[in-house]
């Protein structure tokens, strides 16, 4: 069954620095999104990405969040200088047609 | 702006026992998602519901839709141990955002 993946599993940055997470959509899907949870907490939308171009953003998803598509099968979040708050799991999911999403096993950020 | 709200934040339930969870939305929404997330891992989705009224069950677990109330319930009947984990609902208005709710932290007693 396909399946949407992400790498790294686990990725440990200095404050300041910049990360870029990665996922690998389900093939014939068409919209992707990033989501976070912070520990223990709720899962917050960050950000939806459909045509090559983002649809919506919340208010966490400032000029510090990127995201992209740069060769028609990653799609990437960059974090452009990384602070203690970002940390958190953060998830791809992807959907066909806006319907039921599928998540990938998430990337665990810590900022140290 | 659409708000998601979960009900009871945490639950602890004996085996074999019937249990609702609630999940209440503050606008219009097309959909309501349920999901099952084991500690550690990735979100599990479990219902989609499209339309008032909708019920969809599997196994132990029933949800249903009333989009008037705008109000969707996760119902849990004779619990198994195998059913600790949490449960997220989500909401969506159109294709470009889900928004979850709090979820529900459950977990069953022997």
């Amino acid at each position: 069954e396909p399946e949407v993946t992400q790498t790294p599993s686990h990725q440990v940055t200095q404050m300041g620095q910049e990360v870029i997470l990665r996922c690998v959509p389900i093939s014939n899907h068409l919209y992707f999104y990033w989501y976070r949870q912070i520990l223990g907490q709720k899962v917050e939308f960050l950000v939806s990405f459909y045509n090559n171009e983002i649809s919506e953003k919340s208010e966490i998803f400032d000029d510090q969040f990127s995201v992209e598509r740069p060769d028609g099968s990653n799609f990437t979040l960059k974090i452009r200088s990384t602070k203690l708050e970002d940390s958190a799991m953060y998830f791809c999911a992807t959907t066909r047609g806006g319907y039921e999403q599928y998540f990938g096993p998430g990337t665990r950020l810590t900022v140290t | 702006e659409l708000k998601v709200e979960q009900n009871p934040l945490f639950l602890s339930m004996q085996e074999g026992k019937n249990y609702t969870i609630y999940c209440n939305y503050s606008t219009t929404s097309d959909r309501l998602y349920w999901y099952r997330q084991d500690p550690g891992k990735s979100l599990e989705s479990l219902f989609v519901l499209l339309s008032n009224g909708a019920v969809k069950q599997e196994g132990r677990l029933m949800a249903s839709l009333d989009t008037k109330a705008r109000l969707s319930t996760l119902h849990i009947t004779a619990a198994v141990h195998d059913l600790s984990a949490t449960y997220f609902c989500a909401a969506s208005s159109g294709t470009y955002k889900y928004i979850f709710g709090t979820g529900t932290r459950l977990k069953v007693l022997a």
